[in-house]
């Protein structure tokens, strides 16, 4: 079957630290691949996506690789602002089928 | 901003009754979503539209039903509300016409507390 799996969480780093999370899948056929954010007391918003494999997303200093051969679409940004705390939820579509199959989501919080 | 709303915002009902919750939407697109949030789970899918009275099923279906009589407007409803219903509901629209098109964009969010 389908499926997502992110890092546990909460990840807190302190303000322009590195930050990864990562995120790995399972799926048929060629699934398109998304990092949502949720910002506190908001709905979900697309941070960035890549559609087919070696594809790079980006977004805001964020960015993340659609990697085939290891399964695996990790987010990074290079230096992390206390703005970014928030939820990251990873997820997947498998081919043409519209529905969104999410991973658990991370929580990131950035101290100043 | 894809013009979706979202009511109630908040609730809080008892066990046994029904619930509905209403997404509407402004621009007519074709396919609308009805997820849960819940710790540790993510986001589920509940049930999807394509269209108006075309409607299926979706990971966590049993407990809910929905319609969709127009365009712009997605019902979700509780048919006996449980304690394990209590969740934060998302409704998503994507945007796509003759094919669905893969990225969604999400409503702010109901908080229904069943007690």
């Amino acid at each position: 079957g389908n499926s997502v799996t992110q890092m546990e969480g909460p990840v807190t780093l302190s303000e322009e630290a590195f930050l990864t999370i990562n995120c790995t899948y399972t799926a048929t056929g060629y699934p398109s691949l998304f990092w949502y954010v949720q910002y506190p007391g908001e709905g979900l918003q697309l941070l960035l996506k890549a559609t087919k494999a070696d594809d790079k997303g980006s977004n805001k200093g964020f960015e993340a690789t659609y990697r085939k051969e290891t399964t695996s679409f990790h987010l990074e940004k290079g230096s992390v602002q206390v703005s970014d705390s928030a939820v990251y939820f990873c997820a997947l579509t498998p081919s043409n089928t519209g529905k969104l199959i999410f991973g658990q989501g991370t929580t990131l919080q950035v101290k100043p | 901003d894809a013009g979706i709303t979202q009511s109630p915002r908040h609730k809080v009902t008892e066990t046994g009754t029904p619930v509905t919750l209403r997404c509407h939407q402004t621009e007519n697109h074709r396919y609308m979503y009805w997820y849960r949030q819940d710790p540790g789970h993510g986001l589920r899918l509940i049930h999807y539209s394509y269209g108006v009275k075309d409607t299926d099923k979706g990971e966590v279906s049993d407990g809910y039903s929905v319609s969709r009589s127009k365009t712009e407007d997605f019902l979700l409803t509780l048919e006996s509300a449980t304690s394990s219903q209590t969740s934060v509901y998302f409704c998503a629209i994507s945007r796509g016409e003759a094919a669905v098109e893969e990225t969604q964009y999400f409503g702010p969010g109901t908080r229904l507390l069943v007690l």
